[in-house]
């Protein structure tokens, strides 16, 4: 089973600066894709980011980047430019591959963008 | 294009008692994932559904239970409910490909007194 640990549950940041949350997961599978969601305060969850593992460039999407390094099973969430939108709850998820099969999630990183 | 739906958003039982969920998928997608989030937690894969047939199930009890219709929207049945059971359920349609990208509704609040 593949297990997916976020080990900060709460983080703060303020606006404008850079802020990187952890993920580390557990798998014996050799093609898997990962994803960062943000699920805003009463607002259904979107997807920020995903990583497929065969690539070894890091995904980037605007001010949002991540550093996936496959051999120490980490793929951590860099927030560029931090904006108070960005005020969320964040979840890292495993997902496998040529399937439409589940995504294991952890258990959040709640990011609050001061002013 | 429209997003993913459900409904009730939410919806109080009473112990013992039965509730169907529903999800309506957004358009072009054939597959459906439904997952239960506790307070405080991650959600958690409870099954997905693939041309009407369940695809795959979480460490979920049999009361927990499904169907996909023919135009891909869903339901989510739960008989003989518990208190542990009050969750935000989570539905997530995708396309059947390799991707795994999965769109989420807005959840519907459950809550078991």
């Amino acid at each position: 089973a593949q297990t997916v640990t976020q080990s900060q549950p709460e983080m703060s940041v303020q606006e404008a600066e850079t802020v990187t949350l952890s993920c580390t997961y557990d798998t014996s599978e050799n093609n898997y894709y990962l994803f960062w969601y943000k699920q805003p305060p009463s607002r259904q969850m979107i997807l920020v980011i995903r990583q497929e593992a065969y690539k070894q460039q890091n995904a980037t999407e605007n001010r949002f980047s991540v550093n996936f390094q496959k051999a120490a099973k980490s793929f951590s969430l860099k927030i560029s430019d931090s904006q108070l939108g960005d005020t969320a709850m964040y979840f890292c998820a495993f997902g496998r591959s040529n399937s439409g099969y589940a995504l294991n999630f952890g258990k959040g990183t709640s990011l609050l963008v001061t002013p | 294009e429209t997003g993913v739906t459900q409904s009730p958003t939410h919806l109080i039982k009473t112990r013992g008692q039965q509730v169907t969920l529903r999800c309506s998928s957004q358009s072009g997608h054939n597959t459906v994932s439904w997952y239960q989030q506790a307070l405080g937690q991650g959600p958690q894969f409870i099954f997905q559904y693939y041309r009407e047939e369940e695809n795959g199930r979480g460490n979920f009890p049999p009361r927990f239970s499904g169907l996909q219709f023919p135009n891909y929207s869903s339901e989510l049945n739960v008989n003989a409910l518990e208190l542990d059971d009050s969750a935000l359920y989570l539905c997530a349609s995708s396309f059947w490909q390799a991707d795994n990208e999965q769109f989420f509704g807005p959840g519907t609040r459950l809550t078991v007194l």
